[in-house]
């Protein structure tokens, strides 16, 4: 079946450091695949996606590239910012048309990012 | 981009009550929204499709009778615990799709005690 597994957190840097969250996935056909945020206290929002082998998506700083041949989805920032503290999810969108837009997640990863 | 609202953003109650929580499409209409479920430290799993003017969708293994979904409008569905137990606590998260995207509510602490 489809699923999303990504690096346990919680992950903890310091301001301007480098940044990678690992996602790996299991499915069926080619999903697509997407990185949502959750600052504290609010919903997720998407930060970004990707449809197809080889796209970037790219939001705020933050990319992930879509690797077919790895079935992975890492998302990377170069310099992080305090204000990046959230926890982040990677998803796939089902191949099941009978849940419409529904999203498989990973478990998510917490960062902190330290002054 | 489009806003989805959720109510309650916290709520406690009792034993052998029910809690109803609300999920509002703000400024575009959902014909289908999602209704997930998070443990702590765990993923969010998806409990039932929800579409208007008709029934919902369970995913395996989710009580229909507990859950109960009701999509009456293009922008409200509501997800209500009845008789609820400590272990439905938990944190539920609707979803309304618009285009190819899904906006995603605030989310909903629901503790039983």
């Amino acid at each position: 079946g489809n699923s999303v597994t990504q690096m346990e957190g919680p992950v903890t840097l310091s301001e301007e450091a480098f940044l990678t969250i690992n996602c790996t996935y299991t499915a069926t056909g080619y999903p697509s695949l997407f990185w949502y945020v959750q600052y504290p206290g609010e919903g997720l929002q998407l930060l970004l996606k990707a449809t197809k082998a080889d796209d970037k998506g790219s939001n705020k700083g933050f990319e992930a590239t879509y690797r077919k041949e790895t079935t992975s989805f890492h998302l990377e920032k170069g310099s992080v910012q305090v204000s990046d503290s959230a926890v982040y999810f990677c998803a796939l969108l089902r191949s099941n048309s009978n849940s419409g837009y529904a999203l498989n997640f990973g478990k998510g990863t917490s960062l902190l990012v330290t002054p | 981009g489009a806003v989805v609202s959720q109510h309650p953003s916290r709520v406690i109650c009792k034993s052998g009550t029910s809690v109803k929580i609300e999920c509002r499409s703000l400024d575009f209409q959902a014909t289908t929204m999602f209704w997930y479920r998070q443990f702590p430290k765990q993923s969010l799993m998806l409990m039932a499709t929800s579409n208007e003017g008709s029934k919902a969708t369970y995913e395996q293994g989710v009580e229909k009778d507990k859950f109960l979904i009701n999509h009456a409008s293009l922008t409200l569905s509501t997800l209500t615990v009845t008789s609820a137990h400590p272990e439905d606590s938990s944190f539920y998260i609707c979803s309304a799709r618009r285009d190819r995207e899904a906006f995603f509510g605030q989310g909903t602490r629901l503790t039983v005690v």
